[in-house]
């Protein structure tokens, strides 16, 4: 099976702008969540969908949503970028909430 | 409340010595509990898993855990380090019920000496 992929692989913008991030999960995993990986605040969870809802929600401000599409497909979407948002965004899939995690090779955003 | 604190953000030891990595965990219910690794540049990998079947878990790469409850700890260990060893560790603790949550370590990283 192929694993998780996650478009772009690396990305720059400046402040203010909008980015969306894309993640494919593993073929048959329905949940998909989303990472936050910083030096500073190491992994943080940001979101995670189940079947098109999402179900389970970190504590990061309204600027970052997301959505997740019927062949289980997700986006994430960061707006009104700020320096603090430069990250390593990672995206795993699952068969269940909280089961076992398959990981992407992440997304690492940089704002200028 | 469920938390998991990586006693250790940083472990030095030689190639060929035995690694150890410390985590303990606090969950008002019966945890999962896992270990991932992340190499540099890479997404995490899963080392193994503990979901109470067996205290002693094997996973990958001659990583095992063992799941101690009276401690409260799930301590990763390998008897001898290798220098593809060198990467960062995650210990996470999940909690299978309604208000379901992932929580991960501050993770370790470990660096293999030659």
């Amino acid at each position: 099976k192929a694993g998780v992929t996650q478009t772009p692989r690396y990305l720059i913008k400046t402040r203010g702008q909008q980015v969306t991030l894309s993640c494919s999960p593993i073929s048959g995993h329905r949940s998909v969540s989303w990472y936050q990986q910083t030096p500073g605040q190491g992994l943080q969870f940001l979101f995670e969908y189940f079947s098109e809802t999402q179900r389970n929600k970190g504590n990061f401000p309204g600027r970052f949503s997301g959505r997740q599409f019927s062949n289980s497909r997700s986006e994430m979407n960061v707006s009104t970028l700020e320096l603090g948002d430069s990250a390593l965004y990672l995206c795993a899939s699952s068969l269940v909430w909280a089961d076992t995690q398959y990981f992407g090779p992440g997304t690492r955003l940089t704002v200028l | 409340a469920q938390s998991v604190t990586q006693l250790d953000s940083h472990v030095s030891v030689s190639e060929g010595t035995p690694v150890l990595l410390r985590c303990n965990y606090s969950s008002s219910y019966s945890p999962s509990l896992f270990w991932y690794v992340q190499h540099p540049n890479k997404g995490l990998q899963l080392l193994l898993k503990y979901t109470s079947a067996a205290t002693l878990v094997k996973g990958i790469n001659g990583f095992e855990a063992e799941f101690k409850k009276s401690e409260t700890s799930f301590h990763l260990t390998k008897p001898s380090a290798h220098m593809s060893d060198a990467a960062e560790y995650f210990c996470v603790v999940t909690k299978i019920n309604r208000d379901d949550k992932i929580i991960f370590g501050k993770g370790t990283r470990l660096h293999i000496l030659p």
